[in-house]
């Protein structure tokens, strides 16, 4: 089952305004990462929050996570059109075989911006 | 510039063949990853590889198969028995891990289709 997920399922917005999306999880998680894919391509690392730190910024991205609550919030400011794409978040999580561990996709937010 | 480069961008699958996808790297990562993403949906894990020679199932293993004979490349063969091919396959790649602390770079898939 998935680890992580994100909320809404999909977000218009007009450009300029901010844009918010969350994530929630189950269980501990040593870090989590945001990710954008815009449509028919790959994923693109955004940034990567350790469960020590509370607060991240990436140029107009702040990625704040609560492990109490076992969520995160992705804000995107002053948002345009360009950022148009869908989000997704990603946590950690222990592999049933080996110890190893793998990265555990949600099914992400889509976000539209319209200029 | 480095990257991950998956080929075809395109492919279709006819009733009882094998089929493979192609993912290279030059980034000179250790690991690199197979996943399946439907319509709407999150990825899915279908095999990782944290070295050469070798490979392990993630989550959605059955009818596909791998192999890690060089550190650039990392092929996956939708089997016949996988019976329901059709999906956007992505390839990644990351530093060794603990991986799951290391931002994955994506390719820009494969669109694998019944004819």
């Amino acid at each position: 089952s998935q680890q992580g997920e994100e909320d809404p399922q999909a977000l218009s917005i007009q450009e300029g305004e901010n844009a918010t999306m969350n994530c929630s999880y189950k269980t501990s998680i040593n870090n989590l990462q945001w990710y954008r894919q815009n449509s028919g391509r790959g994923l693109v690392h955004l940034i990567l929050i350790r469960s020590n730190e509370r607060e991240k910024h990436s140029g107009r991205l702040r990625v704040t996570l609560d492990t109490s609550k076992k969520s995160s919030s992705l804000l995107i400011t002053a948002s345009r059109a360009a950022d148009t794409a869908s989000y997704f978040c990603a946590t950690d999580a222990l592999v049933s075989q080996g110890g190893s561990e793998k990265l555990v996709f949600g099914k992400g937010t889509k976000l539209t911006v319209n200029p | 510039d480095g990257g991950i480069t998956q080929s075809p961008k395109y492919l279709f699958r006819k009733e009882g063949q094998n089929v493979t996808l192609s993912c290279e790297q030059n980034l000179n990562h250790d690991a690199m990853y197979w996943y399946r993403q439907d319509p709407g949906q999150g990825l899915r894990l279908i095999y990782y590889s944290q070295i050469v020679n070798d490979f392990q199932k993630g989550d959605i293993a059955e009818g596909y198969s791998v192999s890690r004979e060089k550190k650039e490349s990392f092929p996956l063969t939708v089997t016949s028995a996988q019976k329901n091919p059709t999906a956007f396959y992505l390839c990644a790649s990351s530093y060794r891990g603990p991986y799951s602390n290391q931002p994955q770079h994506f390719g820009d898939g494969t669109r694998l289709s019944i004819l």
